[in-house]
């Protein structure tokens, strides 16, 4: 079954340092990966893909991830945080057993600490 | 260009009644999905609509049902409401042929009391 696993159920940092938040898949067949970003009292937000290509992936407000076969991860990083970076961060993977849908993981809460 | 919009933002309703969730997709999106997030989760996928009719479908059962309109809009009903459905009803829009890049609705939070 294809899933992601997002190990940290929250993850706190200081404004100014740099951010990982981390994933881990499990996929039959080429990986396609996403993050999307959830404010509160807003929906998802599409952050960034990896479909092909390089593994280091550049998305909206300065993220990005690396996709890493031999670990199975890709995780969603930035150099300097922002405290408006604060927000609910979920990790997902293309469903090829149910015609592409998209499967979430249950999501880290990211604090950055001014 | 107009985002996702979803109607009502709040709604309460009582075990075993029916409930009717309302989306505008995005201008120019042709695909609809819409997904549950209970408390703490992340989102479930219900299903999907395209061209009016449902594309894949989840681990769900067929109290949930849908709908989409000529113009793209969608509803989610949902019969015989149960304590478990209470959730953020989330909805998302797409173009067909770039159906990982969603746009999300603000999600309408159902209460089931």
């Amino acid at each position: 079954a294809q899933s992601v696993a997002q190990p940290e159920d929250q993850v706190n940092v200081a404004e100014g340092n740099p951010l990982t938040v981390k994933c881990t898949y499990s996929v039959s067949g080429n990986p396609y990966l996403f993050w999307y970003v959830q404010y509160p009292n807003r929906g998802l937000q599409f952050l960034l893909k990896y479909i092909t290509g390089d593994n280091l992936v550049k998305g909206s407000y300065g993220f990005e991830a690396e996709f890493n076969k031999s670990q199975t991860s890709f995780h969603l990083k930035k150099p300097s945080a922002l405290v408006s970076d604060s927000a609910l961060y979920f990790c997902a993977v293309r469903d090829v057993n149910r015609d592409d849908k998209i499967i979430f993981g249950k999501g880290t809460r990211l604090h950055i600490l001014p | 260009e107009t985002g996702v919009t979803q109607s009502p933002t709040h709604l309460i309703k009582t075990r075993g009644q029916q409930v009717t969730l309302r989306c505008s997709s995005q201008s120019g999106h042709n695909t609809v999905s819409w997904y549950q997030q209970a408390l703490g989760q992340g989102p479930q996928f219900i299903f999907q609509y395209y061209r009016e009719e449902e594309n894949g479908r989840g681990n769900f059962p067929p109290r949930f049902s849908g709908l989409q309109f000529p113009n793209y809009s969608s509803e989610l009903n949902v019969n015989a409401l149960e304590l478990d459905d209470s959730a953020l009803y989330l909805c998302a829009s797409s173009l067909a042929g770039t159906p990982y890049e969603q746009y999300f609705g603000p999600g309408t939070r159902l209460t089931v009391t």
